[in-house]
């Protein structure tokens, strides 16, 4: 079955970087967009970014432009998320999901991994 | 940008029907896509392209989309169903593409 495992998360001081990853299996990773999507402690959902499946597409969330970078390796059948300048409000717990292949929902998601950022 | 809206909370009792709206503005010309999420776990698709559902979804969850408000309806209500539902659609203009998630909604089975 589909299986999307992140890893990297942790606490990390305000302006430092971090850098998360994404391990799928189960389906033909190469063929599919992935998104990473992030949750603060007891809010809603919140977009972070977007790479198509041949990585020459790449969205971010206003939030997040010029910070993050989403990259992804098909040979590896991963995909990062490089997290610079942090700061507090990017606490959240980081959700790597895969999109869809002619739609624009998102299905499956992965655990969740937590960042802290304190300051 | 542009904006989902939801409605914080949701009340229903076991049986009953539970209806949570999005607006947003021009929806219905959009793709809704429903996501339920379970205190502590990753959020599930229930409902995409506006009213159809992934293999594994009941038949009790059903979508509906017009003029300026998308509808997520839950049949016959479990405790099991209790939890936050979130909106999504994509989002594009001429500087921006987004995904955009609606503002959530907690379902309490009473």
């Amino acid at each position: 079955q589909v299986q999307l495992v992140e890893s990297g998360g942790g606490v990390v001081q305000s302006g430092r970087s971090l850098r998360l990853s994404c391990a799928g299996s189960g389906f033909s990773f190469s063929s599919y967009a992935m998104h990473w999507v992030r949750q603060a402690p007891g809010k809603g959902l919140e977009w972070v970014a977007f790479i198509a499946y041949d990585g020459y597409k790449k969205y971010y969330a206003d939030s997040v432009q010029g910070r993050f970078t989403i990259a992804r390796d098909n040979s590896r059948h991963t995909v990062d998320l490089q997290m610079n300048s942090l700061k507090p409000d990017d606490t959240a717990v980081y959700f790597c999901a895969r999109g869809a292949r002619g739609g624009n929902w998102i299905d499956p998601w992965g655990q969740g991994i937590l960042v802290t950022v304190s300051s | 940008s542009y904006v989902l809206t939801q409605p914080p909370s949701v009340s229903v009792a076991p049986g009953q029907t539970a209806r949570i709206t999005c607006g947003g503005d021009n929806i219905g010309s959009k793709s809704v896509h429903w996501y339920q999420q379970r205190p502590g776990q990753a959020p599930v698709l229930v409902v995409y392209d506006g009213r159809d559902r992934p293999s594994g979804i009941p038949e009790r969850f059903s979508g509906s989309n017009s003029g300026t408000t998308a509808t997520l309806t839950i049949s016959r209500v479990e405790a099991g169903d209790e939890a936050d539902y979130y909106c999504q659609v994509w989002h594009s203009n001429s500087s921006q593409f987004s995904y955009v998630f609606g503002t959530g909604t907690t379902v309490t089975v009473l």
